[in-house]
């Protein structure tokens, strides 16, 4: 069964103060993996697709990377602006639903 | 329309009624989703459509859920007989379907209170 785990549950950081978050995954054949960014009360908004092991993709102060096994999200400097609930999700091959995880809640104290 | 548009954004029943959700995908998007999220829990798929094939509902919970899609357009979810468990948000998504797997656009879902 297609699984995604992501750590912290939930993550308090220092405006300025750099971190990672984690997703890990298993799935029979990788499709696609996403990130989503939630704010409270609204739904996900798209942040990146990675395909393959080795694929970075950047987007202000994020930074999404996968390997065979994980994907992180870098956070450089960020601001409050970027406190919301990150998700990760997978896509497996032949498979059209995205499997996601719990998200990690991100707060970026001023 | 610029983005996923659903209806209502929040609804509160009683229990044993019965609820339709609507949802007005992105203009020219062939694939549509419903997702339920609930309190602690992360996204749970419940079923896709994709243009004039037949849907996935493989992740309807029960037979008291069933969706149609009209037109290749507009979507409702109904609930039938409605259970405290059933209070969720209710997510829908369209998105192109390609080679390539393309992220999707999430609505801002409908808030289901059920008591």
């Amino acid at each position: 069964e297609d699984q995604v785990t992501q750590s912290p549950e939930a993550l308090r950081l220092q405006e300025g103060e750099s971190s990672s978050l984690n997703c890990s995954y298993t799935v029979s054949g990788l499709r696609g993996l996403f990130w989503y960014r939630q704010d409270p009360g609204k739904g996900p908004e798209f942040l990146f697709t990675l395909y393959s092991a080795g694929e970075e993709k950047e987007k202000e102060r994020l930074k999404a990377t996968l390997t065979k096994k994980e994907s992180f999200l870098h956070i450089t400097a960020p601001k409050p602006e970027d406190s919301a609930t990150y998700l990760c999700a997978v896509q497996a091959r032949g498979a059209q639903k995205l499997v996601f995880g719990q998200g990690t809640r991100l707060t970026i104290n001023p | 329309g610029a983005g996923v548009s659903q209806s209502p954004s929040n609804k509160v029943t009683e229990k044993g009624k019965d609820v339709e959700l609507r949802c007005d995908p992105i203009s020219g998007h062939t694939a549509l989703y419903w997702y339920r999220q609930s309190l602690g829990q992360g996204l749970e798929f419940l079923i896709y459509f994709q243009g004039n094939s037949a849907p996935d509902k493989s992740g309807l919970p029960s037979d008291r859920f069933s969706a149609e899609r009209t037109g290749g357009s507009v979507s409702t979810l109904t609930i039938q007989r409605t259970q405290q468990e059933d209070s969720a948000v209710y997510l829908c998504a369209s998105s192109l379907e390609g080679r390539r797997v393309h992220g999707y656009t999430f609505g801002s879902g409908t808030r289901l209170t059920v008591v």
